[in-house]
């Protein structure tokens, strides 16, 4: 039973560059969360998808946009990009409408370095 | 506006001593609590989680105290393997400011490292 996968693992790219970055959810999840992670700190929350539509969103610009398909999989948008959008990008799924019954699944991120 | 705080950066322990990781939150609405612990190169992985109503849960080596006066909580890993040296970090959540997202607001983490 896959776990929820990443892709690309590592990234380079330079600032004012777009990326983009993909997720697929654990068999039978619907639901997707994408965390920033900086260096020596924990994970920040982006936004959450569900049934196509982002659901919830945290204190990010609207350089960071993201995409839910139909069959649950996402990816995360970031546009002009900054040195300080360099972090480990993660990625997490849930199965139900709550993450507090199932708690999340996370992925092994994507490290997106800004030179 | 760090909601959620874990103060000790690391932590470095015996094996088979007990190991307390800490955990202080500032918002009161936030009613449940979970523990995640992570791996370099791999992702958090959930360890155990707590309900606002409850003061305590256990699950095998793991145990999960919180004091909702004192908005901390603590994890107790006993005994302490060297397979647990990872870093752990605590993330709450509020039904009433995130709704059923499931939105996570992480600690900076703890690093802990058991000595055999």
């Amino acid at each position: 039973d896959a776990g929820v996968t990443q892709s690309p693992t590592h990234l380079i790219k330079t600032r004012g560059q777009q990326v983009t970055l993909r997720c697929s959810p654990k068999s039978g999840h619907d639901t997707v969360s994408w965390y920033q992670q900086a260096l020596g700190q924990g994970p920040q929350f982006i936004f959450q998808y569900y049934e196509e539509e982002e659901r919830q969103r945290g204190n990010f610009p609207d350089r960071f946009s993201g995409h839910q398909f139909p069959n649950y999989s996402s990816e995360l948008n970031v546009n002009a990009l900054l040195l300080g959008d360099s972090a480990l990008y993660l990625c997490a799924s849930s199965s139900s409408w709550t993450g507090r019954d199932q708690p999340q699944h996370f992925g092994d991120g994507t490290r997106l370095s800004i030179l | 506006d760090q909601q959620v705080k874990q103060n000790s950066p690391s932590l470095s322990v015996q094996e088979g001593r007990i190991s307390i990781l800490n955990c202080d939150y500032t918002n009161s609405m936030f009613d449940y609590f979970l523990w995640y612990k992570k791996y370099p190169a791999e992702g958090p992985t959930f360890l155990i989680s707590i309900s606002s109503i409850k003061d305590k849960n256990e699950d095998g080596r793991f145990t999960v105290f919180l004091n909702k006066s004192a908005k901390h909580l603590s994890l107790h890993i006993v005994p302490s393997q060297p397979g647990d040296s990872a870093v752990y970090f605590c993330a709450a959540s509020a039904l009433r400011i995130f709704g059923n997202t499931g939105k996570l607001i992480f600690g900076q983490g703890t690093t802990l490292q058991v000595k055999p």
